[in-house]
């Protein structure tokens, strides 16, 4: 079974400097899809980053970027220039085939991101 | 509308009642999930739907619970003989066909008496 750990229930940065959160995962594809999830107090879950695992260059969107790390199944998300809108529950997430034609994902426990001034 | 559409967004409910949750995707996502977020707590998959099939219903906890969908639009998650132990926040999210990234809705928060 697929499994998608991440190990730092809460973190904190302050504004303008760089946090990174980490996610591990279990897998024995070796073509899939990762992604970061964000949701602020308002609940509304929202895709920040996601990943190919084909591509070897590391995805990027403005100040998310990840450190994929495909032989160690490692997939950390650095927050660069922290801002007061990124304090949210961040989730990792893992696509599980299911039937073959589409997959669900299999999100981790949450980091917990606190930005203080 | 652009994005899903969950109703209603909170419900209050004595003990023993059913309960309908209402989500509607976006238009031509194939692919529909539900998930059941307890406070605090992260997503815990409850059912998937490709079309009207539900080829994953794994994650439903209990034959109280069950879910339609009629053809690729909206699905009804209904929850019968309600206990405490269900007041969590349930998310629906649709996505295009295999590309495993969902668009989440806002959720319905469910509150059990």
């Amino acid at each position: 079974a697929q499994t998608v750990t991440q190990s730092q229930p809460e973190m904190s940065v302050q504004e303008a400097e760089t946090v990174t959160l980490s996610c591990t995962y279990d897998t024995s594809e070796s073509d899939y899809y990762l992604f970061w999830y964000k949701q602020p107090p308002s609940r509304q879950m929202i895709l920040v980053i996601r990943q190919e695992a084909y591509k070897q260059q590391n995805a990027t969107e403005n100040r998310f970027s990840v450190n994929f790390q495909k032989a160690a199944k490692s997939f950390s998300l650095k927050i660069s220039d922290s801002q007061l809108g990124d304090a949210a529950m961040y989730f990792c997430a893992y696509p599980s085939r299911g039937d073959g034609t589409a997959s669900k994902l299999t999100f981790g426990t949450g980091t917990r991101l606190q930005v203080t001034l | 509308g652009a994005g899903v559409s969950q109703s209603p967004s909170n419900k209050v409910t004595e003990k023993g009642k059913d309960v309908e949750l209402r989500c509607d995707p976006i238009s031509g996502h194939t692919a529909l999930y539900w998930y059941r977020q307890r406070l605090g707590q992260g997503l815990e998959f409850l059912i998937y739907f490709q079309g009207n099939s539900a080829p994953d219903k794994s994650g439903l906890p209990s034959d109280r619970f069950s879910a339609e969908r009629t053809g690729e639009s909206v699905s009804t998650l209904t929850i019968q003989r309600t206990q405490q132990e269900d007041s969590a926040v349930y998310l629906c999210a649709s996505s295009p066909q295999a590309t495993g990234e969902l668009f989440f809705g806002e959720g319905s928060r469910l509150t059990v008496l």
